[in-house]
């Protein structure tokens, strides 16, 4: 079946704009999870949604940063006047209930000139 | 999460098999190890997981000692599009909550080379 998808897979934006990201999972997967990864850099855990509990929001790095899960499928990630060091490339995961293996998307590239 | 140690590259040719080492010497009873690698540009991928028996997929197989301080994620016939970091992962089970993200550290970086 299809896999996790995002979009737009690269974003260009000016500081102090707003940006919205998008992450479709695979269909059925209960659990979804957002990461940062900067240039040469781990993964960030940022966000994770689990079925209808309240998301689990410790690593999101400032205020700035938010995110929700309509429906229990897709997710928007929205960064709010973007800075500089927001620069980065912004992973979705999602896993089924039952099983410890996250599944991720391709990421979006953000560039905050 | 148990830290992990691995070397920072590697290098393999083609058509032979790529071994991968990973250090988890503090490696807790209930916790798993985990591989994941990602090519260039693309979203990390999940190659393989195990607790103490070898296991063995499509992609590759694991072989875990049997103290559990180390293992090793075996490519058996490396081909240029395995070129990628590997990431060794060592986490327990979950059921909910942040325990489920994953930590990645720096991985090594495989280079299979014609």
């Amino acid at each position: 079946g299809a896999g996790v998808s995002q979009s737009p897979s690269n974003k260009v934006t000016e500081k102090g704009k707003d940006v919205e990201l998008r992450c479709d999972p695979i269909s059925g997967h209960t659990a979804l999870y957002w990461y940062r990864q900067s240039l040469g850099q781990g993964l960030e855990f940022l966000i994770y949604f689990q079925g209808n509990s309240a998301p689990d929001k410790s690593g999101l790095p400032s205020d700035r940063f938010s995110a929700e899960r309509t429906g229990g499928s897709v997710s928007t990630l929205t960064i709010q006047r973007t800075q500089q060091e927001d620069s980065a490339v912004y992973l979705c995961a999602s896993r089924f209930g039952g099983s410890e293996t996250q599944y991720f998307g391709p990421g979006t590239r953000l560039l905050v000139l | 999460d148990a830290k992990t140690t691995q070397p920072p590259s590697m290098d393999c040719a083609e058509g032979r098999a790529a071994n991968l080492p990973c250090n988890h010497s503090t490696i807790s009873g209930n916790e798993y190890v985990y591989w994941y690698r990602q090519i260039h540009s693309q979203g990390p991928q999940y190659i393989i997981h195990g607790l103490k028996n070898n296991e063995t997929n499509e992609m590759a197989s694991l072989i875990i000692t049997e103290d559990r301080k180390s293992s090793t994620l075996i490519l058996p016939h490396a081909t240029l599009r395995d070129t990628a970091v590997y990431y060794c992962i060592v986490r327990a089970t979950y059921y909910g909550g942040s325990q489920g993200n994953l930590i990645f550290g720096k991985g090594t970086k495989l280079s299979v080379k014609p």
